[in-house]
């Protein structure tokens, strides 16, 4: 079955304590990203991935990293979390290529809660 | 830069009827592809149509089509026959494909209330 899958679905830390929410997709897609929608906001880009070991920042970049060491893998790493970035975190993929892309997974979120 | 307007925040439509939910999008990049989610109450994001800057055709699924107005600059979802399954809120999104290549700007959202 195809399909993305982020963990946890649910996290609860503390603050500057670093965390790492891993995304996997099975779809051997090329393009993969992060999001975190807020109440009120919408979603907003964070970062994504064109390719191996190609990443770029989207919107709200600021306190987070990214890495693709390997295709189906795009983990999202919060080094020193603050309040703040408490928000519901998802991870997506797709084909990729404007003209290409015909549908776009996503995976079930990340209820995120820094304390 | 992108940017993506969706002006109905809520929207009301009798079970059994057509919707159209508003879009509007402004890019100076001339490929890019443009996307409508839906998110129910339970929190997912479900992709429903996608449609590329130089698809020649309005995009269908189902009763779901997106009607593309390139000059406009619009990509309105409409919705046929609509099932109170589909209340949910609705997100327009497009990604830009060559200068900003990746990038993704989602619209606000609409809600959509199907009443019986």
């Amino acid at each position: 079955e195809a399909q993305v899958t982020q963990n946890p679905r649910y996290l609860i830390t503390v603050t500057g304590k670093k965390l790492t929410v891993t995304c996997s997709q099975n779809m051997n897609h090329e393009y993969m990203s992060w999001y975190r929608q807020d109440p009120g906001l919408g979603l907003r880009q964070i970062y994504y991935s064109m390719n191996v070991e190609v990443t770029d920042k989207g919107d709200v970049p600021e306190g987070y990293k990214v890495s693709r060491k390997e295709k189906r893998n795009f983990p999202l790493i919060l080094e020193s979390p603050s309040p703040n970035q408490t928000s519901l975190y998802f991870c997506a993929s797709s084909v990729g290529y404007v003209g290409l892309d015909t549908e776009a997974f996503f995976g079930q979120g990340t209820r995120l809660t820094v304390v | 830069a992108q940017k993506i307007t969706q002006t109905q925040p809520g929207m009301f439509v009798q079970e059994k009827e057509a919707v159209t939910l508003d879009c509007t999008y402004d890019t100076s990049d001339p490929s890019y592809g443009l996307f409508w989610y839906k998110q129910p109450s339970s929190g997912e994001m479900i992709f429903l149509i996608y449609q590329g800057s130089y698809d020649q055709q309005n995009a269908t699924e189902g009763r779901y089509s997106l009607n593309f107005q390139k000059a406009r600059k619009s990509a309105n979802l409409v919705i046929s026959a609509s099932q109170l399954g589909d209340s949910a809120m609705y997100f327009c999104a497009m990604r830009e494909g060559n200068t900003n290549a990746g990038k993704s700007t989602f619209g606000d959202g609409t809600t959509l209330t199907v009443k019986p």
